[in-house]
């Protein structure tokens, strides 16, 4: 079966700290994989999506950006992190375009 | 673009039946999810309809109607656990990033 990790679960950061958040899938080979954000009382908003190894598309402009440096690993990162990235970062991953999209844990992010 | 309202929130009782609503407007549309997210807790699927009708999974079914843009997800005999918000997300025909999420139902059940 599937699983989905995301690290870490919780995060604290002052403004201005860069920011790695990590993804990873088991048990399953060339996923689509995506980052949402969600704000409190929000839906969920798509930042970034990866059909592949090193292919990245980026849904709304942002302070952050995404690598794919192995088929099921998936990083958010930003060099400097504002006070508005704070929010429930959620990877996904679906095995084909249209199929259902399964959500990791999360990470809650809370910028200072 | 694409659009999704569903309710900001709902109250029902515990062994009642509830069902929340969906409303949809895209091009190109594939079908709808149905998702729940208890608090602080990642999206779980519950359901996807592509054809117009009734789905039943146990104590949750979820319909859809293509030509009015709607559906909705039924809860019958209600649990304390069932309070949660209900995630409406309408499914693309081409594209990766081919989900678009409304805002959620938050549920609370009461005793």
């Amino acid at each position: 079966s599937q699983t989905i990790h995301q690290w870490p679960a919780t995060l604290v950061q002052p403004v201005g700290s860069p920011l790695s958040l990590e993804c990873t899938v088991e048990g399953t080979s060339n996923p689509n994989l995506y980052w949402y954000r969600q704000a409190a009382g929000r839906g969920l908003q798509l930042l970034f999506y990866s059909v592949g190894i090193g292919q990245i598309s980026s849904e709304v402009p942002q302070n952050l950006s995404a690598s794919r440096p192995q088929d099921r690993q998936f990083i958010l990162s930003s060099k400097k992190l504002l006070l508005s990235d704070s929010g429930f970062y959620l990877c996904a991953w679906s095995q084909r375009a249209g199929e259902t999209q399964y959500f990791g844990p999360g990470t809650r992010l809370l910028v200072l | 673009g694409q659009n999704i309202d569903q309710p900001t929130e709902m109250t029902a009782t515990e062994g009642a039946i509830v069902q929340i609503n969906c409303t949809y407007q895209t091009s190109g549309f594939n079908g709808l999810f149905w998702y729940q997210q208890h608090a602080g807790e990642a999206p779980t699927f519950l359901s996807y309809n592509v054809l117009d009708g009734l789905e039943e999974k146990g104590r949750f079914s979820s319909f859809l109607s293509r030509s009015k843009g709607y559906s909705y997800l039924l809860l019958k005999e209600l649990q304390m656990k069932d309070s949660a918000s209900y995630l409406c997300a309408g499914a693309l025909q081409t594209g990766a990033n081919n989900l678009f999420f409304g805002t959620g139902t938050r549920l609370t059940v009461i005793p």
